[in-house]
């Protein structure tokens, strides 16, 4: 299985400034089709997660552009330009190249 | 808008069965994808299953092979997911999510979730 490898695992950020959170896979997600398939998700407390950016760096419908994703083959990155109080939650990766489909451990963001 | 509502958790002994249902609406279900993905108290998330639009391929996470079922009632709006051999790892809040279209992989809108608890 692919193992996700998220980090920092938490991090505290004021309001305005922005925020960065790095994953890691096992393996390369760029698959023959061109597609790579890496996703990020927020899921704020006592709330299912929503989907925040597919394939890397597309937008989800609703999604704020101060969100973005960046990276390639095994390395990738979400950035948050400025942060707002309602990013509060925790983020996770996940790889949907191949079943079974794997999660990072999450990254527990606050709000200073 | 697409709406998804799970339903049939509760308090289980080990060994025995539960059979969780996510009624669908707001999109053409028949056309898409579905996964169900839990989540163990205070724990991340974890990819359970994944069935196919028109129920033709099935995908499971190790740990339920062969005791978990993914299935779906097209003519209802409604995906399950049959729990056998229940185990105290297995308790957690259990999320249907759709696979995003043409993005079957990608599950895009979640339920709220249903809890299960295996304890005796």
């Amino acid at each position: 299985d692919i193992v996700m490898t998220q980090t920092p695992l938490s991090l505290s950020v004021t309001p305005g400034q922005p925020a960065s959170i790095s994953c890691k896979s096992s393996q390369s997600l760029l698959r023959s089709d061109g597609r790579t398939y890496l996703s990020w998700y927020l899921q704020r407390p006592g709330q299912p997660p929503q989907l925040l950016i597919y394939e890397v760096s597309n937008w989800f419908s609703g999604v704020p552009d101060r969100f973005s994703g960046s990276g390639s083959g095994t390395d990738f990155t979400l950035k948050i330009s400025r942060v707002e109080a309602e990013d509060v939650g925790i983020y996770y990766c996940m790889q949907s190249i191949q079943p079974p489909y794997t999660f990072g451990q999450g990254t527990k963001l606050e709000i200073k | 808008q697409v709406q998804l509502v799970e339903s049939g958790g509760g308090v289980v002994q080990p060994g025995r069965s539960l059979r969780l249902s996510c009624a669908a609406s707001g999109f053409m279900f028949r056309t898409y994808g579905m996964h169900w993905v839990r989540q163990a108290p205070g724990k991340g998330l974890e990819w359970v299953a994944l069935i196919w639009y028109d129920g033709s391929n099935e995908y499971y996470v190790d740990s339920v092979k062969g005791r978990f079922t993914i299935s779906r009632d097209n003519s209802k709006n409604t995906l399950y997911l049959q729990m056998n051999g229940l185990r105290a790892e297995d308790t957690a809040v259990y999320y249907c999510a759709r696979g995003a279209e043409p993005l079957w992989w990608l599950p895009d809108y979640w339920g709220q979730g249903t809890l299960v608890t295996v304890s005796s």
